[in-house]
């Protein structure tokens, strides 16, 4: 059983569009998270919410915006994207909002053409 | 903002020679979180470190905190082919932010 399963796994799109991707966890935790890899590795949290509850919200372009319909389920719509949105965009979740280990979901591969 | 400085970012070695990756906060630490990520995958949890001075081992690892909560070290002994990926430590800082920053990881690479 896949503890933190993200959709889909590679994305290609092209500048302008709108896309989705979805997270889901069945581990049970009350925290998810998205966090945006570069090119160069970088990992950078971008959002968390903890029982469908916004906590973290970095400093992101408001063309990016997470929902959680539940605590299970955490997802994310780009719109209007752009070339420099090319990255892997990793989904975690934890037990807690702080200090505690967090599971990381396969990843989505985004390409923006 | 807090930063994680991690050095080196790169690091080849030949299997069976120690490695070691340094990690330093600009602000001290409720905790620090070790992962490890292979090549096309994604991170995993390693280890987490609470106490001032703490030291753990898993196997071949060993994890050191230091004593001032700013500063952490993830050191292999004899690498094996199985250690490649890149190595991040994760940093809470104490001041209560919910935030845990992540450092920009250590890769590496072990020749057979």
């Amino acid at each position: 059983d896949t503890a933190v399963s993200q959709t889909p796994k590679y994305l290609v799109t092209q500048m302008g569009n709108d896309k989705s991707i979805k997270c889901e966890q069945n581990l049970g935790h009350d925290t998810m998270y998205w966090y945006k890899q570069d090119s160069k590795k970088f990992l950078k949290i971008m959002f968390s919410y903890n029982n469908k509850e916004l906590i973290i919200n970095e400093t992101v372009p408001n063309r990016f915006s997470p929902k959680s319909p539940d605590k299970a389920h955490l997802n994310l719509h780009i719109n209007s994207l752009e070339l420099g949105d090319s990255a892997v965009y990793f989904c975690a979740s934890s037990h807690g909002t702080s200090g505690y280990e967090q599971y990381f979901g396969p990843g989505t591969r985004l390409t923006v053409t | 903002g807090q930063q994680v400085m991690q050095i080196p970012q790169y690091q080849h070695v030949q299997e069976g020679e120690d490695f070691t990756t340094y990690c330093n906060s600009s602000t001290t630490l409720s905790n620090i979180q070790w992962y490890k990520q292979r090549p096309g995958g994604h991170p995993v949890f390693l280890i987490q470190l609470v106490k001032s001075g703490e030291v753990k081992k898993q196997k071949r690892l060993t994890f050191q905190f230091g004593e001032a909560k700013k500063n952490s070290s993830l050191h292999i002994t004899a690498t094996q082919t199985t250690d490649v990926g890149t190595y991040f430590c994760a940093g809470l800082d104490q001041g209560g932010s919910e935030k845990l920053v992540f450092g920009k990881g250590t890769k590496l690479t072990v020749n057979p």
